[in-house]
């Protein structure tokens, strides 16, 4: 009975490197939901896939930042060029196929950029 | 943008008290989710609102969706050590541009005092 899984948990980076955040969803589980963590504040919207279709990216920088759900394997949170801005928790979240509103999420991906 | 106001922002409690946070949006919600964030991990779904008024129990907890669709909020009773955390509402609204993306509160950190 496994839930959302993420991975790397924590991910060290230099300023200008990539940045990598894969998620599995729970099994059965086709939508997926990228949210962003600052320190002490709430969880924000990024972005939003079914597989294969980028649903709604209304909450995910221009640039720099790229997101996939393939047919086969983890959806990919991509952050190219990383700044020390970038340094934040990344959470991942899934639903079933309705009611997209009942998201279960990971344990995250802590990103620090030196 | 949707913006979540939640209160209070921190409580101390005494073990075996009760507790009350809420939850309130200048726009309608379809949906209200209550988490809960333990350091360092992701944010556990407690309880889930879809109807207008619904009063809803998970053992100790109980949350409401309020008549306007504009608030919610969450009661813990008898609290216990292990209440301590970070407590997120979010909620959602069918339909739209904002399919899919919920929107979260900026939490209520909750101390228990043995």
């Amino acid at each position: 009975n496994a839930g959302v899984m993420q991975n790397p948990r924590h991910l060290v980076r230099r300023r200008g490197q990539e940045a990598r955040l894969r998620c599995s969803p729970v099994k059965g589980h086709s939508h997926v939901y990228w949210y962003r963590q600052l320190p002490e504040e709430g969880l924000k919207f990024m972005v939003y896939l079914q597989k294969e279709n980028i649903i709604d990216e209304s909450g995910m920088p221009k640039e720099r930042f790229s997101a996939e759900f393939p047919k086969e394997g983890p959806s990919i949170l991509r952050i190219q060029q990383v700044v020390r801005g970038d340094s934040a928790a990344y959470f991942c979240a899934s639903s079933p196929q309705d009611p997209p509103d009942t998201q279960y999420f990971g344990p995250g991906t802590r990103l620090t950029v030196l | 943008g949707q913006q979540l106001n939640q209160s209070p922002q921190s409580m101390f409690i005494q073990e075996g008290e009760d507790v009350s946070m809420n939850c309130t949006s200048s726009s309608i919600f379809n949906t209200w989710l209550w988490y809960k964030q333990d350091p360092g991990e992701g944010p556990v779904l407690l309880i889930a609102l879809y109807k207008a008024g619904e009063l809803t129990s998970n053992g100790r907890l109980t949350a409401q969706f309020g008549i306007t669709r504009k608030d919610s909020f969450l009661n813990i009773s008898a609290s216990i050590p292990s209440d301590v955390g970070i407590y997120f509402c979010a909620g959602h609204v069918a339909g739209g541009t904002s399919y899919g993306k919920l929107t979260f509160g900026q939490g209520t950190i909750l101390t228990v005092h043995p």
